[in-house]
């Protein structure tokens, strides 16, 4: 099974600076999705961004852009001009390209604080 | 687009108490998972349905726990006897499979068993 990895439980960051999440993941497959999604405090997950793998190009959302690196199977998440409404628990998951393989695998989160 | 709806929102049961949940999908969208997260882990999913086609279960989903879809729109996830290790949050989840697919997840089902 396909595993996600995020290395940092909390984060921290004053606003209007920028942070990056990081996240890894196993795969044997060369077909895959990558996603951020964003928890706030009441607990609805909402989509960040979503990275195809067979896209050299870094995805970007406003102030949210990824580094996606394939060889080292490294999916960061960069948050520029931080600010309060980001604080939330952030989630990297893994999707596998095929048709019908629709779940997704998650990694344990990041809590990310703003500080004013 | 009202979004993916979930009922209830709080459910509070006694260990041995059969529980039911229900999930409204966005209207379009032809599949709809099921996920469980508990305190301080990411989710994990459950099952995941096409239409009312059931495709995938996971090995968490014990002979206690069922899920339907009967008619490829709102599905129900039921828990029979609980267990207090059942206590987690129950997400559900939506996509509109059409060769790309994004989930778009719901508010979630707090169950806590006592």
């Amino acid at each position: 099974a396909q595993t996600v990895t995020q290395s940092q439980p909390e984060m921290s960051v004053q606003e209007a600076e920028t942070v990056t999440l990081s996240c890894t993941y196993d795969t044997s497959e060369s077909d895959y999705y990558l996603f951020w999604y964003k928890q706030p405090p009441s607990r609805q997950m909402i989509l960040v961004i979503r990275q195809e793998a067979y896209k050299q190009q870094n995805a970007t959302e406003n102030r949210f852009s990824v580094n996606f690196q394939k060889a080292a199977k490294s999916f960061s998440l960069k948050i520029s001009d931080s600010q309060l409404g980001d604080a939330a628990m952030y989630f990297c998951a893994y999707r596998s390209g095929g048709s019908t393989l629709g779940r997704l695998y998650f990694g344990r989160g990041t809590q990310l604080t703003v500080w004013p | 687009d009202t979004g993916v709806s979930q009922n209830p929102r709080h459910k509070i049961t006694k260990r041995g108490q059969n529980v039911t949940f229900r999930c409204d999908p966005i209207s379009e969208h032809n599949r709809l998972y099921w996920y469980r997260q508990t305190l301080g882990q990411g989710p994990e999913f459950l099952t995941y349905f096409q239409n009312e086609a059931q495709l995938e279960k996971s090995r968490l989903l014990s002979d206690r726990f069922s899920a339907e879809r009967p008619k490829g729109s709102f599905s129900t996830l039921e828990i029979q006897r609980t267990e207090q290790g059942d206590s987690a949050m129950y997400l559900c989840a939506s996509s509109l499979w059409d060769g790309q697919e994004t989930q778009y997840f719901g508010p979630g089902t707090r169950l806590l068993v006592l």
